[in-house]
């Protein structure tokens, strides 16, 4: 089945404990992508990537790093986590088929909330 | 000034009844595209629907429409014959730089919910 994984589903944590969010993608998608949900401001980009080792940042990326090193796998890592932190992360993925083709639509996880206390 | 705008934070309508939920959007790139997902009260992002920037046409799958109107820069989704199963919240999204060779930043309006009256 095609999806996007994401792992852990539901962490609860401390100030300044540094933690990562998996997420993979079996379709063979050259865009991932992380944002962050919270009530009120809907979804706001994170980071990006356009394809392995090719990132850039989204509207909120302080705080966030992101790595990729393979093509399935966009790991969301926090450094040291805050409580302004805590939200409902969604990781999605896409074509990147250009010339405004139907197929860059996004794939997304089934979301991971963080809660940072 | 706000990318993407939805001006409608909740909504009710008439099972069977229509609905327009409301989306504008602001960008100077010729080559974008516009996305309406629904997220129901189990957390999912479901795709509904996809308007390109230089489509004809405006978009329809099933009892959604996407009415695009390029000149004011709007892209409201239409959902005839309300059923309760499309309570949930939706979300207006655009994809710009679909044509370049850089950056394809997304933007996601703040969202409407939608609640169906039986």
């Amino acid at each position: 089945e095609a999806q996007v994984t994401q792992n852990p589903r539901y962490l609860i944590t401390v100030t300044g404990k540094k933690l990562t969010v998996t997420c993979s993608q079996n379709m063979n998608h050259e865009y991932m992508s992380w944002y962050r949900q919270d009530p009120g401001l809907g979804l706001r980009q994170i980071y990006y990537s356009m394809n392995v080792e090719v990132t850039d940042k989204g509207d909120v990326p302080e705080g966030y790093k992101v790595s990729r090193k393979e093509k399935r796998n966009f790991p969301l890592i926090l450094e040291s986590p805050s409580p302004n932190q805590t939200s409902l992360y969604f990781c999605a993925s896409s074509l990147l088929n250009r010339g405004g083709s139907g197929a860059n639509v996004l794939t997304f996880g089934a979301g991971s909330r963080l809660t940072v206390l | 000034a706000q990318k993407i705008t939805q001006t409608q934070p909740g909504m009710f309508v008439q099972e069977k009844e229509a609905v327009t939920l409301d989306c504008t959007y602001d960008t100077s790139d010729p080559s974008y595209g516009l996305f309406w997902y629904k997220q129901p009260s189990s957390g999912e992002m479901i795709f509904l629907i996809y308007q390109g920037s230089y489509d004809q046409q405006n978009a329809t799958e099933g009892r959604y429409s996407l009415n695009f109107q390029k000149a004011r820069k709007s892209a409201n989704l239409v959902i005839s014959a309300s059923q309760l199963g499309d309570s949930a919240m939706y979300f207006c999204a655009m994809r710009e730089g679909m044509n370049s060779g850089g950056y394809q930043k997304v933007t996601f309006g703040t969202g409407t919910k939608l609640q169906v009256i039986p």
